[in-house]
């Protein structure tokens, strides 16, 4: 069974840094590619970012571009997100999504529980 | 960037009803659109892909098409457990986009 588990979210002042992480099992890890998508509270979904299967080829949304960082770790399964200059408006529940091939041009499944980011003073 | 405008934002019908929902995208996007589920206090669950492809596991009241910029997603006959909200995203050319999302009620 395919599981993503995302940890690291937690209350960050406005301009500081935070990493999150995304543990992937039950599947072959370096032969697909992974995508990071963000809900605020009450809203729609938000792509933020994707990451190729060799991260040869690696994406962000306008909102995020510059300040966030994606990259993974295909040895230890993993997916990260570094979030740099955050914003009141970065607050969100964050997910970790699978990719259907190796490009990350594609469809999410499945989708992680997500982790929780409040950017607050 | 491509932008997706879904309609309606909210939708309210009865059990058995046929229910669409509609996605539009700001450019053509061959088929390359996909529609999403999304429970309360659940993470999304993918049904459709390219367009009209029915996801493994997901019921066939559930249905997709459409092509270029105008795409529907339709469900059949309408459940109890269908109770959600509905995206459709686009995956054009590494550029990738969510719709507004449609939320569904039972009347």
């Amino acid at each position: 069974e395919v599981q993503l588990v995302e940890s690291g979210g937690g209350l960050v002042q406005p301009g500081r840094s935070l990493r999150l992480s995304c543990a992937a099992s039950g599947f072959t890890f370096d032969d697909y590619a992974m995508h990071w998508v963000r809900q605020a509270p009450g809203k729609g979904l938000e792509w933020v970012s994707g990451i190729s299967w060799n991260s040869g080829s690696i994406g962000y949304a306008d909102s995020v571009k510059g300040r966030f960082t994606i990259s993974r770790d295909n040895a230890k399964n993993s997916l990260y997100l570094q979030m740099n200059s955050l914003r009141a408006e970065d607050t969100a529940l964050y997910y970790c999504a699978k990719a259907n091939s190796g490009s990350y041009s594609n469809w999410f499944d499945p989708w992680g529980q997500g982790t929780l980011v409040t950017v607050s003073s | 960037d491509i932008q997706m405008t879904q309609s309606p934002s909210s939708l309210s019908a009865s059990v058995g009803d046929r229910v669409t929902i509609t996605c539009q995208a700001s450019q053509d996007i061959s088929n390359y659109l996909n529609w999403y589920q999304q429970k309360p206090g659940k993470a999304p669950k993918l049904l459709i892909y390219d367009a009209s492809n029915l996801e493994t596991g997901v019921p066939s009241r559930f249905s997709g098409s459409g092509s270029g910029t105008d795409f529907t997603f339709t469900i059949s006959s309408l459940q109890p457990e269908d109770i959600a909200t509905y995206y459709c995203q686009q995956y054009d050319n590494l550029s990738i986009t969510f719709g507004q999302g449609t939320r569904l009620e039972i009347k």
